[in-house]
């Protein structure tokens, strides 16, 4: 199993909801990642989990919370967003983030957020 | 950070080779350079990646420039399922983090 699963497919929030994103991967990764996509632009890194401890949270606002509950799943918790919150939430994993060592990263397909 | 810059489309014919370049002259000595695509409506999926040597895989070739300032990704025979943007990417020191260009949009025409 080559495969990271996200769900939902597609999120529609009003701005005082709380909801969460869903991803999950079954090939004994140690590394799991969040990024945000805005149309047309590249993705940007929001967080990294390494070993089920948050290891780079690249500032983004508290109302994303990421959780990692174990090695297989990771959690993105969402309360309170604004509308340019809107965009497209990718779900990555690699085998481990070692310093001098490289691990491909594999994506999920990704949550199209729309936040109202 | 060290960053990449890429053109932003690029156009080929199918079952011709494609030659995708990208610049990164801030390049350290230890930053890995990674070629990453993304088909639409799909996550980024791994092309290849490199050092200082040239390297090839099934799906494509990178070619680095011996000063590394630059490289590029070669498809061999384009087919229309290579239409993408191609990120090349230089990863950080930092573990896990990729720096994500703005990509190259290729089109590939029948």
């Amino acid at each position: 199993d080559t495969e990271v699963t996200q769900t939902p497919k597609h999120l529609v929030m009003g701005m005082t909801n709380k909801k969460s994103l869903k991803c999950e991967q079954h090939m004994g990764h140690r590394a799991m990642y969040w990024y945000k996509q805005k149309a047309k632009k590249p993705p940007e890194l929001m967080f990294v989990y390494s070993y089920e401890k948050l290891s780079i949270n690249e500032s983004v606002p508290s109302r994303f919370s990421p959780e990692c509950p174990n090695s297989s799943l990771l959690n993105l918790h969402l309360h309170a967003l604004q509308p340019e919150d809107s965009a497209l939430y990718l779900c990555a994993s690699s085998q481990g983030p070692a310093v001098g060592s490289y691990n491909e990263q594999f994506f999920g397909p990704g949550t199209r957020l729309t936040v109202l | 950070d060290a960053k990449t810059t890429q053109p932003n489309s690029m156009e080929s014919n199918e079952e011709e080779p494609v030659h995708l370049p990208c610049n990164h002259s801030t390049i350290s000595g230890t930053d890995y350079i990674h070629w990453y695509r993304q088909l639409p409506s799909q996550g980024p999926e791994y092309v290849i990646h490199g050092l200082t040597s040239n390297v090839n895989n099934r799906m494509a070739s990178l070619a680095i420039a011996e000063d590394r300032k630059s490289s590029t990704l070669i498809l061999h025979r384009a087919t229309l399922r290579d239409a993408a943007v191609y990120y090349c990417i230089l990863r950080d020191s930092r573990p896990g983090k990729l720096i994500f260009g703005q990509g190259t949009t290729l089109q590939v025409k029948p």
